[in-house]
């Protein structure tokens, strides 16, 4: 139940378009939801993230989608560029208490973006 | 704002021998992780330290791993006899006391021969 399944493991889009990456969760309590992007020989940064009280979140070019009764939430990057290209992690926590509990992470998606 | 620094960077070792990382968070920020990434899989958290004390250590592997958080400020973990499958990246994270956004260090590549 504390499983946070990601797909697909590895993804390759042309210059310009989008990227769609999708992870699910089975715990129904998880109420925060980060998307973390991951350079070579560098640790995760935050990129996005979400809470199940609203549907979608946008920030420039990236868009958190959020299904809560499928337990499925998904990240599009639009106008994919080269520089995009890194390893995506998506991550599931409970909050409680006015704070972040321990991030469960999906495997990865290696998402390359040809010029 | 200086970000998270971990040293080594890379370790490479004899199974059964000991290895020692340490972290140094960004300054003030009261919770410190640390993480286990093996190669094509997402971090796994190991310990989480809220300023000097332990919160979680559930998933720490006791009988051979330990870490500690001196003055509630650096950390080191430490792996003491160390076996091939504990071949990975390990990541230090911090976070401030009030906001969700945890800040990872670059990792220390450890591989155990």
């Amino acid at each position: 139940q504390q499983q946070v399944k990601q797909s697909p493991q590895s993804l390759i889009v042309q210059k310009g378009g989008i990227s769609i990456i999708n992870c699910a969760y089975e715990n129904t309590a998880f109420d925060y939801f980060p998307w973390y992007q991951q350079f070579p020989g560098k640790g995760p940064a935050l990129l996005i993230a979400i809470r199940p009280d609203v549907s979608e979140k946008k920030e420039g070019r990236f868009t958190i989608s959020f299904n809560k009764s499928a337990k499925q939430f998904s990240l599009h990057i639009m106008d994919s560029q080269p520089g995009d290209s890194a390893t995506y992690f998506c991550a599931a926590s409970l909050y409680y208490g006015g704070s972040q509990g321990n991030l469960i992470f999906g495997k990865g998606t290696k998402l390359s973006v040809k010029p | 704002e200086a970000g998270v620094a971990q040293s080594p960077r890379y370790k490479i070792i004899e199974k059964r021998q000991s290895v020692a990382f340490w972290c140094n968070p960004i300054s003030g920020h009261a919770t410190l992780y640390w993480y286990q990434q093996i190669l094509g899989q997402g971090p796994k958290l190991l310990i989480q330290f809220q300023n000097n004390g332990v919160v979680d250590d559930s998933q720490l592997p006791k009988d051979r791993f330990s870490a500690e958080r001196l003055k509630g400020v650096d950390s080191t973990l430490k792996i003491q006899p160390a076996k091939l499958e504990d071949s990975a990246v390990y990541l230090c994270a911090s976070r401030p006391g009030g906001p969700d956004t945890q800040y990872f260090g670059p990792g220390t590549r450890l591989t155990v021969l």
